[in-house]
C-alpha cells in the first residue's frame, strides 16, 4: 500500500484479556514506531525498531508490553493483561531510515472496559 | 534519556497574528528536531525539520531557530490562519546513532477569525 497500515482501527476488549495491535509501515522503510496517544495528550514513545537491530524497548511502560517485527516488516504489539489505563490511541509510523521524515498510520483506538 | 519540554500547552491568537511555541531538550548529544502538525481525529504530519548544523530554517509562513548552547528550539508561524489550528508538536533525537523520536507534549494552537 501507499501508507502505513494499521488493523485493527478500532479494538474494544473487557480488561484482563490479550490484545495484539498490527502494523504494515511503508515497503522499503527500516525503521518502524510505535507510540501511544491518550485523549488530548502527547505522543508517548513505545518500541523501535532498525533494521536487524536490537529493538529500543526503553518506552514500554510495563512487561505486559511487548512487541515484534517480522521480517524486517509487519510488526505487532502485545498487551496482555490489559488495564483500564491501557486505553488510548496506539500510532504506528515508519521512516525510510532513522532520523527521516516519520509517516504515521491512522491509529487502533484501544478501549479497555 | 532525552527528554523534551514544550511550551504553551494551548495558544489562541488572531488571524494574521504570528505564533511561537517553544521546546527545550535535556540530551546534547540529540541533532536532529522535527515539528509534527496533527489536525483534529488525524495523524501527525511532518511540516518542518532542522538539523544540528544550522541555526535557522524557513519554509513560506514557517520557521524555526535552534539554540544548540541553550538546547531550545522554537516554531514560528507567521500570517497565522484559521487551517493552522491544530496540535503542533516538537520532537528530538541522535540521528545516525540512536533513531528514536521523542516528542514534547504538543501545543493546541488556536487561531481565530
Amino acid at each position: 500500500g501507499a501508507g502505513v497500515s494499521q488493523s485493527p482501527s478500532n479494538k474494544v476488549t473487557e480488561k484482563g484479556k490479550d490484545v495484539e495491535l498490527r502494523c504494515d509501515p511503508i515497503s522499503g522503510h527500516t525503521a518502524l514506531y510505535w507510540y501511544r496517544q491518550s485523549l488530548g495528550q502527547g505522543l508517548e514513545f513505545l518500541i523501535y525498531f532498525q533494521g536487524n537491530s536490537a529493538p529500543d524497548k526503553s518506552g514500554l511502560p510495563s512487561d505486559r508490553f511487548s512487541a515484534e517485527r517480522t521480517g524486517g516488516s509487519v510488526s505487532t504489539l502485545t498487551i496482555q493483561r490489559t488495564q483500564q489505563e491501557d486505553s488510548a490511541v496506539y500510532l504506528c509510523a515508519s521512516s525510510f531510515t532513522m532520523g527521516e521524515k516519520l509517516f504515521f498510520g491512522s491509529g487502533t483506538q484501544l478501549s479497555v472496559l | 534519556g532525552e527528554n523534551v519540554e514544550q511550551h504553551p500547552s494551548t495558544l489562541s491568537v488572531q488571524e494574521g497574528d504570528s505564533a511561537v511555541i517553544k521546546c527545550t531538550y535535556s540530551d546534547s548529544a540529540s541533532n536532529y528536531f522535527p515539528w509534527y502538525k496533527q489536525e483534529l481525529g488525524k495523524r501527525p504530519q511532518l511540516i518542518i525539520d532542522i538539523r544540528s548544523n544550522v541555526g535557522e530554517k524557513k519554509d513560506q509562513r514557517i520557521a524555526v531557530t535552534l539554540n544548540k548552547t541553550a538546547k531550545h528550539f522554537s516554531l514560528h508561524i507567521t500570517e497565522t490562519q484559521p487551517e493552522d489550528s491544530a496540535v503542533y508538536f516538537c520532537a528530538a533525537s541522535k540521528r545516525w546513532s540512536q533513531g528514536n523520536l521523542i516528542f514534547g507534549k504538543g501545543t493546541k494552537l488556536s487561531v481565530k477569525p
